[in-house]
């Protein structure tokens, strides 16, 4: 019974394409995430939703759009791939509130080549 | 920003002895957690402490929160092997912040047989 499941797992594709990656929960909460992990193992957020609506965005470059057709799911777009992109993306979701803990999705490894 | 900062960023140890692990940060918090990531995985919740709570154990882990230094520590007693791992220290902020769970850049632990 995966909580967080993110597909695909490993991602391989070259400049300038588009790609996504899908995430779902079925957990029941109502706040999901989108972080970055560099080489440096660094965890960026990326983007934070709430029943559906974008709460937190930290700057995120636009070919990044993130799309959460229900609350149990939300997906990451991205456009016009670059090398800088390489890195695993993961995905988690929380219940609502400040005292909650993250459950993280095993994570997509992307490689711009 | 809001984001801790884990000190030493690399720990090595061998089994039985105890880890400390260190988390300093510079805004104001609601609480504060840790997060372990085994090599390859996703990042699993350890403990969540509160900002009026000084110390928390859980099972072998006890933390500890000093709001007026902004910092935080990790102590894993009587280590195993099975506790390498990078640990994270997550931030979540108050009131609109608390869609946020912001990470710092780990600290690698490996503990040698």
């Amino acid at each position: 019974d995966t909580a967080v499941s993110q597909t695909p797992k490993y991602l391989v594709t070259q400049m300038g394409n588009d790609k996504s990656i899908k995430c779902e929960q079925n957990l029941g909460h109502d706040t999901m995430y989108w972080y970055k992990q560099d080489s440096k193992k660094f965890l960026k957020i990326m983007f934070s939703y709430n029943n559906k609506e974008l709460i937190i965005n930290e700057t995120v470059p636009n070919r990044f759009s993130p799309k959460s057709p229900d609350k149990a799911h939300l997906n990451l777009h991205i456009n016009s791939l670059e090398l800088g992109d390489s890195a695993v993306y993961f995905c988690a979701s929380s219940p609502t509130g400040g005292f909650t803990e993250a459950f993280f999705g095993q994570g997509t490894r992307l490689t711009v080549v | 920003s809001q984001q801790g900062e884990e000190d030493p960023q690399a720990l090595s140890i061998q089994e039985g002895e105890n880890a400390t692990m260190n988390c300093s940060y510079k805004t104001s918090i609601n609480n504060l957690q840790w997060y372990r990531q085994n090599s390859g995985r996703g990042l699993v919740h350890l403990i969540l402490i509160r900002s009026n709570e000084r110390e928390k154990h859980s099972g072998r882990l006890r933390v500890t929160l000093d709001t007026s230094k902004k910092s935080s520590s990790l102590l894993i007693t009587a280590s195993r092997a099975a506790d390498t791992a990078s640990y994270f220290c997550a931030l979540r902020g108050s009131g609109g912040s608390n869609y946020k769970l912001t990470f710092g850049k780990g600290t690698l632990l490996t503990v040698n047989p």
